[in-house]
């Protein structure tokens, strides 16, 4: 099974910052991992998929980056409704893995 | 619009079978390169990703659970099914569907909290 290791698992940021929150796979995986934002008491939200693409209707100041096994979830500059959980999930083979997760707070 | 809504049983005790359903609407499983999958999560926990079936009835199950799980399908009342046997209390959990097309799970549904007890 591949692995896939995020951090931090937990993240306190002001409004504004830049945020980032990294996915390690244990094996090359191209660019086949997603990531999510979940908020409490909702369901996930697809943000980035294909590792750099935006998902339609999502804002720009989120975005996302590779480079081999290592994977960034970018925020350019924190706002109020960013407050969530976020998870990233490898999807290059079975079963697929989601990352532990991140909790981002404010500071 | 694509939305999709998970239905359970609620509660159940442990060593009886959880069936799970999955009804959609705004895509169809009979669709090239269309696929539902399944994820749960544990209160306060992380995502677990358990099977997913595709529109050509291909399926993928993760081993972790064995032999307990079974994905399926109805594609003329847009359903898809998921059950459980065996349960014990460590399948307590909220379970999701979600669609792939693409990207896997760029919808989810608002999922349903399952309850294992005796």
């Amino acid at each position: 099974d591949i692995q896939v290791t995020q951090s931090p698992s937990s993240l306190l940021a002001s409004l504004g910052e830049r945020v980032t929150i990294t996915c390690q796979t244990s094996q090359s995986i191209s660019n086949n991992l997603n990531w999510f934002q979940q908020k409490p008491g909702q369901a996930p939200m697809l943000l980035i998929y294909y590792a750099t693409s935006l998902q339609t209707g999502m804002p720009s100041r989120f975005s996302g980056q590779y480079s081999g096994r290592s994977f960034t979830l970018t925020i350019t500059s924190l706002e109020p409704e960013d407050i969530a959980n976020y998870f990233c999930l490898q999807h290059y083979s079975a079963p697929w893995t989601f990352g532990g997760g991140t909790k981002l707070e404010l500071k | 619009q694509v939305t999709l809504k998970e239905s359970g049983p609620g509660i159940l005790q442990p060593s009886q079978t959880l069936s799970l359903t999955c009804t959609f609407s705004g895509f169809s499983l009979s669709t090239y390169g269309m696929g539902v999958g399944w994820i749960r999560q544990p209160s306060g926990k992380g995502l677990e990703w358990l099977a997913n079936i595709w529109w050509d009835d291909d399926k993928y199950y993760n081993p972790s659970l064995k032999n307990r799980l079974t994905i399926s399908k109805d594609t003329s009342n847009n359903q898809a099914f998921l059950k459980i046997t065996n349960v014990d209390t460590a399948d307590t959990a909220t379970y999701y569907c979600a669609r792939m097309r693409g990207p896997p799970f760029d919808y989810w549904g608002q999922g349903v909290m399952v309850t294992v007890s005796s």
